[in-house]
């Protein structure tokens, strides 16, 4: 079974541009959530999609946006790019949405951001 | 507002004993999560917790103390594949997750 994949792996852009990440889930999982990694902060929870809503948000600006397809596939958006915004950017897909049961979330390999 | 505290950083010796520790604080508390990340790679599960009490899976083990909003890793037979870094992350409240900034293992021969 193949992982979650993401695209693309590598991107720099420049500070005020915007920036379209992709994430595919493995097949199956209806649930993807989005985190950004830097090193100071650690981990931080950006969303989570199941059926194409958005179920959960975390504490970033609105520059941050997200949609999922009617395949599980999900995109997340970047606007107006600030230096800050240079991080690895990881999905991870889960079986079921966890409300009740607890299903492990399967992380793609991320794609790095640097903002110039 | 929430808080998950683990070491920044750990050394230990090839085939012994390490623990790694955890503290949280959140709104709401359904699990709790360890993930391995080696540097350049993405997190993989390791473990998980929603009862008091020890998880064990092979050489890893996991432990949670709800009431203390505690929870540790115990890695056995260190291998110097471990050398990784070690996320704690609880599912709290609306099913959001929160990590903490993870303990570099470092694990000499």
């Amino acid at each position: 079974k193949a992982g979650v994949t993401q695209t693309p792996r590598y991107l720099i852009k420049t500070r005020g541009q915007q920036v379209t990440l992709s994430c595919s889930p493995i097949s199956g999982h209806r649930s993807v959530s989005w985190y950004q990694q830097t090193p100071g902060q650690g981990l931080q929870f950006l969303f989570e999609y199941f059926s194409e809503t958005q179920r959960n948000k975390g504490n970033f600006p609105g520059r941050f946006s997200g949609r999922q397809f009617s395949n599980s596939r999900s995109e997340m958006n970047v606007s107006t790019l600030e230096l800050g915004d240079s991080a690895l950017y990881l999905c991870a897909s889960s079986l079921v949405p966890r409300t009740g049961g607890t299903y492990e979330q399967y992380f793609g390999p991320g794609t790095r951001l640097t903002v110039t | 507002g929430q808080n998950i505290d683990q070491p920044t950083e750990m050394t230990a010796t090839e085939g012994a004993i390490v623990q790694i520790n955890c503290t949280y604080q959140t709104s709401g508390f359904n699990g709790l999560f360890w993930y391995q990340q080696h540097a350049g790679e993405a997190p993989t599960f390791l473990s998980y917790n929603v009862l008091d009490g020890l998880e064990e899976k092979g050489r890893f083990s996991s432990f949670l103390s709800r009431s203390k909003g505690y929870s540790y890793l115990l890695l056995k037979e260190l291998q110097m594949k471990d050398s990784a870094s070690y996320l704690c992350a609880v599912r709290g409240d609306f099913n959001k997750f929160y990590f903490g900034s993870g303990t570099k293992l470092n694990v000499k021969p």
